[in-house]
């Protein structure tokens, strides 16, 4: 079993659509949960963190994290052509981050 | 403020030759962690540096590979006798503080690997 499990997608939604993004994990020494967004040969770039448990939301972007459950999201509301790439999650706990595949999202005008 | 560089951006080996890959973190990051991405398969860790130290290599493999981070100099990934199972991008991501508490990696735009 993997650490991080994330559905690779693809995802296709057209524009406007509310996009919802998961993965689980299995390490519960995870405490820092992030969201990379990654364009085509381009490298990651940091979208959103969160520690522990709870919600955050940034302009059209919301995470929400669930250590009971072992569970991360990141909503996307009226998406956007520009919002395609492929989104990353991502975690930290000690000393170590560990990614999930990554899930590759477009937004069809 | 220049962010992580990598290079060379594109290198092509035909196999058992070396590759040497070069990062030069953030001006005044001191961690280097080094991720391979093969596609479908996201941003797998190899591993974590500080200047002149490894940290973690647990995701490094045993054989071929190796890492360094020199106190003058960028972080060199060096793959020796590549086979084409090498081919991928290698990423490079620096922080100003270790992973144990939140802090940001920032990415390197990535060294696509080809082995011929």
């Amino acid at each position: 079993q993997k650490e991080v499990e994330q559905d690779p997608g693809p995802l296709s939604v057209p524009e406007g659509a509310i996009v919802s993004l998961n993965c689980t994990y299995s390490n519960s020494a995870f405490q820092y949960f992030m969201w990379y967004r990654q364009y085509s040969r381009k490298g990651p770039e940091l979208l959103m963190y969160t520690y522990s448990s709870g919600n955050k939301e940034d302009g059209r972007f919301t995470a929400q994290v669930d250590k009971s459950s072992k569970y991360i999201s990141l909503f996307i509301r009226d998406s956007q052509p520009s919002d395609s790439a492929t989104y990353l999650c991502a975690m930290s706990g000690n000393n170590d981050m560990r990614f999930g595949a990554g899930t590759r999202l477009t937004v069809k005008p | 403020n220049a962010g992580v560089m990598q290079n060379p951006r594109h290198l092509v080996r035909r196999r058992g030759q070396e590759a040497r890959l070069r990062c030069s973190p953030v001006k005044g990051h001191s961690h280097v962690y080094w991720y391979r991405q093969l596609p479908e398969e996201g941003l797998k860790f190899m591993v974590y540096l500080q200047k002149e130290n490894i940290i973690d290599e647990s995701g490094m493999p045993k054989e071929r590979f190796s890492a360094e981070f020199p106190k003058e100099g960028p972080s060199i990934l060096r793959i020796q006798q590549v086979v084409r199972g090498d081919s991928a991008a290698y990423f490079c991501a620096s922080s100003r503080r270790q992973a144990n508490s939140y802090n940001e990696q920032f990415f390197g735009p990535g060294t696509r690997l080809t082995v011929l």
